[in-house]
């Protein structure tokens, strides 16, 4: 199917296990975003990637770490998890090569993640 | 990427129009101004986006000032399902260099019925 789709959608895990939330888009497009949103708040940029193998912090990255060996994948891995780390992620992405500026990002459906 | 500030909250009547502003005045000529909104716990949605011009979609309309340092989003007939969390941003175009985009905390929109 076409898209960006997030996996899983609902994680429950405990404080210092490793998680790995998934990220994979369909169009090939350069850039891809995550962002967390915790309880009542807006979003705030973790990481992005604007090609395979090119990657740069957010606003809060501390905790994370990202990969994109595939233009299509941008898994994001929590190595030890804290229970601040509890919130829901929302991946995005974009062409990035858009001439008129309508560098239009497109979300996932999200990951709520739990760490008990 | 420049600053935006928005209200908190605004509230507004099923079928009215709804005219969300938004302060960007630090905005440099190069970056374009975005509308985006969440509804309840769904991905955030893109509205429309402007440079200098007022623009208009099936979705929404978008008001920039002349001086830029603001916009207002207007939806001329506001319906239940547009309660939503509403975010405002303003950056850079694809031949600058950089996507890094922040969203700030948005207009969150009661329509009532």
């Amino acid at each position: 199917d076409a898209g960006i789709t997030q996996s899983p959608r609902y994680k429950i895990t405990e404080t210092g296990r490793q998680v790995t939330l998934m990220c994979h888009q369909t169009w090939s497009h350069s850039y891809m975003f995550w962002y967390r949103q915790d309880l009542g708040h807006g979003l705030r940029l973790i990481y992005y990637s604007a090609a395979a193998d090119i990657t740069d912090k957010g606003e809060v990255p501390d905790g994370y770490v990202v990969s994109r060996s595939k233009t299509e994948n941008f898994p994001l891995t929590l190595e030890s998890a804290t229970r601040s780390q509890t919130s829901v992620y929302f991946c995005a992405s974009t062409p990035g090569t858009v001439a008129t500026g309508a560098n239009v990002l497109t979300f996932g459906a999200g990951s709520r993640l739990t760490v008990l | 990427d420049a600053k935006t500030t928005q209200p908190p909250s605004m509230d507004c009547a099923e079928g009215r129009a709804a005219n969300l502003p938004c302060n960007h005045s630090t905005i440099s000529g190069n970056e374009y101004v975005y509308w985006y909104r969440q509804i309840h716990s769904q991905g955030p949605q893109y509205i429309i986006h402007g440079l200098k011009n007022n623009e208009t979609n099936e979705m929404a309309s978008l008001i920039i000032t002349e001086d830029r340092k603001s916009s207002t989003l207007i939806l001329p007939h506001a319906t239940l399902r547009d309660t939503a969390v509403y975010y405002c941003i303003v950056r850079v175009g694809p031949h600058t260099g950089g996507f890094k985009t922040i969203f700030g905390a948005g207009t969150r929109l009661f329509v009532k019925a």
